[in-house]
C-alpha cells in the first residue's frame, strides 16, 4: 500500500544513545518532514526537507540531524538521546494538496 | 508567524450531541487550513480541508467553513457517534515554497453512549 512507512514503531534509548528514525514513502513526494507530538503542546516541526538534497530546520531542531539523499527517505538521527526527547514522532509528506502521515515512533529515553 | 490556536481542555459529551471545536488562525496571505483526526494509538488522517475563504470542507458529517473576517475555521458535527472518540488538530499551511504546516495543541474529544 501506498504512504508513508515509518520504523520502528517503539524504542526505548538510554541517556546518551544515537539512533535513526527510519521513514520512507512511495509517493513521489518532494516535501517531508518530522514532528514532534507532546501532551498539550500539539506537533511541532523538527526539521524538514523540499527535495533530495535540501534539509532545513523547523521550530524544534536542537538534538536532531537529518539528510535527504534520495526522494524516498528522511531519516531523523538522534545524535545523543536526552530524556528531553522522549516523544511520539511522525514522519509527513507533501506533493501537492494534503499531508500524508505515518503511524508514528514512539520513542522513551530513559 | 503562523499560528493556530484551539479551544481549551477535553470535550467530553454524550452520543447524538452536537459537537463544535473552535479554531482561529493567524497568518499571513491566504493559507489553506485543515483538520486532522488522530484515533487512539495511531498517526493523523485528514479529516477536511479549505483552501480559500468561504470554502466549506465536509466529511464523516463534519463541516468546517474558512471565514477570513474572523480568521476562523471551527469544526462542527451535528450528530457524534462513540466512534467519533478521538483528538482533532486544526492545522494551517503557509502558501509560501515551504509549505510548513503549523498545528493547534488539540482536543481530545470522548463520547459517551
Amino acid at each position: 500500500n501506498a504512504g508513508v512507512t515509518q520504523t520502528p514503531k517503539f524504542q526505548v534509548l538510554k541517556t546518551g544513545q544515537s539512533m535513526t528514525l527510519q521513514c520512507a514513502q512511495d509517493m513521489n513526494h518532494e516535501y517531508m518532514s518530522w514532528y514532534r507530538q507532546d501532551p498539550g503542546m500539539g506537533l511541532r516541526l523538527i526539521h524538514y526537507s523540499v527535495g533530495a538534497g535540501i534539509t532545513d530546520q523547523g521550530e524544534v531542531p536542537n538534538g536532531y540531524n537529518v539528510s535527504r539523499s534520495t526522494t524516498e527517505d528522511f531519516p531523523l538521527r538522534l545524535l545523543s538521546a536526552a530524556p528531553s526527547q522522549t516523544s511520539v514522532y511522525f514522519c509527513a509528506s507533501r506533493k501537492t494538496g494534503s499531508y500524508t502521515f505515518g503511524s508514528g515512533t514512539r520513542l522513551t529515553v530513559v | 508567524g503562523n499560528s493556530v490556536t484551539q479551544m481549551e481542555g477535553p470535550v467530553t459529551l454524550s452520543e447524538e450531541a452536537f459537537l463544535t471545536i473552535n479554531c482561529t488562525y493567524t497568518a499571513t496571505g491566504y493559507p489553506s487550513l485543515f483538520w486532522y483526526v488522530q484515533y487512539p494509538g495511531e498517526g493523523l488522517q485528514l479529516l477536511l480541508k479549505a483552501t480559500k475563504a468561504d470554502d466549506k470542507g465536509s466529511n464523516k458529517g463534519f463541516e468546517a467553513t474558512y471565514r477570513k473576517e474572523t480568521t476562523s475555521f471551527h469544526l462542527e458535527k451535528g450528530s457524534v457517534q462513540v466512534s467519533d472518540s478521538a483528538v482533532y488538530f486544526c492545522a494551517l499551511s503557509d502558501e509560501t515554497g515551504n509549505n510548513r504546516l503549523a498545528f493547534g495543541k488539540g482536543n481530545q474529544v470522548v463520547v459517551i453512549p
